[in-house]
């Protein structure tokens, strides 16, 4: 079964430094997302992407956040200048025209 | 805005017995979608199930299976001949259809356990 793939699987940096979380998308989806879940609490959405553009974004998808569909493949999650709070893990999650979301394994994202 | 309670924090079950995780949401929508996601001590969400409020029929796949309840907002999760495997996070979401919103709204998690 195909699967949605992300690296790395552990990040740590300091604060105030940018990160990139990457993801690879199912290949022939259409509709790329952002979620985390910080230790011991609900999953969040952050952002959804469509047709090269974000379509929908949460009220935590603020200016220190981006993404970037680089080259047709990847999808990224750029944090401009981490902060503590920033640490969790994301998981990007694709889709095709179904509801059905296929998530990755997650990047554990440790800021310190 | 859409939420998702999951009331149950914590629950426990023996080996090849039956256990239901409770979920209710509260919506304005009449169609959407709703889902059950596996979160394995891997931490990977897997979809276990879903259903799509239109259908009156309960979704059903191998042991799992849902009782919907639409007028009372409810969508809970049984799994039968409970299986060691089956110990992990179990997540409810729900998915609007209308309205161009794609996001999945969590609930809080319950823990399953799965005594031998």
């Amino acid at each position: 079964e195909p699967e949605v793939t992300q690296t790395p699987s552990h990040q740590v940096t300091q604060m105030g430094q940018e990160v990139i979380l990457r993801c690879v998308p199912i290949s022939n989806h259409l509709y790329f997302y952002w979620y985390r879940q910080i230790l011991g609490q609900k999953v969040e959405f952050l952002v959804s992407f469509y047709n090269n553009e974000i379509s929908e974004k949460s009220e935590i998808f603020d200016d220190q956040f981006s993404v970037e569909r680089p080259d047709g493949s990847n999808f990224t999650l750029k944090i401009r200048s981490t902060k503590l709070e920033d640490s969790a893990m994301y998981f990007c999650a694709s889709s095709g025209w179904s509801e059905k979301l296929f998530f990755g394994s997650g990047t554990q994202l440790s800021v310190l | 805005a859409q939420t998702v309670t999951q009331s149950q924090p914590e629950m426990s079950v023996q080996e090849a017995e039956t256990v239901t995780l409770s979920c209710t949401y509260d919506t304005s929508e009449s169609d959407y979608y709703l889902f059950w996601y596996k979160q394995p001590p891997s931490r990977q969400m897997i979809l276990v199930i879903r259903q799509e409020a239109y259908k009156q029929q309960n979704a059903t796949e191998n042991r799992f299976s849902v009782n919907f309840q639409k007028a009372a907002k409810s969508f809970s999760l049984k799994i039968s001949d409970s299986q060691l495997g089956d110990a992990a996070m179990y997540f409810c979401a729900y998915r609007s259809v209308q309205g161009g919103s794609e996001k999945l709204v969590f609930g809080k998690g319950m823990k399953l356990t799965v005594n031998p």
